[in-house]
């Protein structure tokens, strides 16, 4: 998966706690995404960033999730006051973002356990 | 971006070749056909992707209809690892705004017999 690299990969949070999960992107890649999937599911779009800029955050619940990608460092998505709905594995993919085409890269995933 | 219809599921011999059919009939002129794989419980792997003209890389080749209203997507031979569900979508190229993401649909279960 060309060096997404997604952090904790699994992750246990108690109901009302917040979840922080992270994507470094691959070097030189300056676009990120994060999709949910539901257990049994498919992969649900949720976010797009580039660099300092969400650019589509349509599938985001409009409540209590939010991402960032700063200049420096990983993306951040993070979940506040956890539910056990959002139990799910999330996936963080990174491409090039130059014009034209370009392939989308995907990390390993984090898993998410609300208990 | 168009919408794909693949099958639900598909079996077979591992060694052989697995063939899988897409159908994105409603594909406009500057949307590119991708291909993902999801093997369990792991992220999205790309396998390929076109825009017109038959592609081939190290995991499979990628052929377009002459209408680019559907693809097949080959692998030459089948192990038990390309086990996974197949995923086909098809989107514009990075032109700006929100275009750029992938629009997931439920995909082909391929399983390899041993």
């Amino acid at each position: 998966n060309a060096g997404v690299m997604q952090n904790p990969r699994h992750l246990v949070r108690r109901r009302g706690q917040e979840a922080r999960l992270r994507c470094s992107p691959v070097k030189g890649h300056s676009h990120v995404y994060w999709y949910r999937q539901l257990p049994e599911e498919g992969l649900k779009f949720m976010v797009y960033l580039q660099k300092e800029n969400i650019i589509d955050e349509s599938g985001m619940p409009k409540e209590r999730f939010s991402a960032e990608f700063p200049k420096e460092g990983p993306s951040i998505l993070r979940i506040q006051q956890v539910v056990r709905g959002d139990s799910a594995a999330y996936f963080c993919a990174s491409a090039k973002g130059d014009r034209g085409y370009t392939e989308a890269f995907f990390g390993q995933g984090t898993r998410l356990t609300v208990v | 971006d168009a919408k794909t219809t693949q099958p639900p599921s598909m079996d077979c011999a591992e060694g052989r070749a697995a063939n899988l059919p897409c159908n994105h009939s409603t594909i406009s002129g500057n949307e590119y056909v991708y291909w993902y794989r999801q093997i369990h419980s792991q992220g999205p792997q790309y396998i390929i992707h076109g825009l017109k003209n038959n592609e081939t890389n190290e995991m499979a080749s990628l052929i377009i209809t002459e209408d680019r209203k559907s693809s097949t997507l080959i692998l030459p031979h089948a192990t038990l690892r390309d086990t996974a569900v197949y995923y086909c979508i098809v989107r514009v190229g990075m032109s700006g705004g929100s275009n750029y993401k992938l629009t997931f649909g439920k995909g082909t279960l391929l399983t390899v017999n041993p």
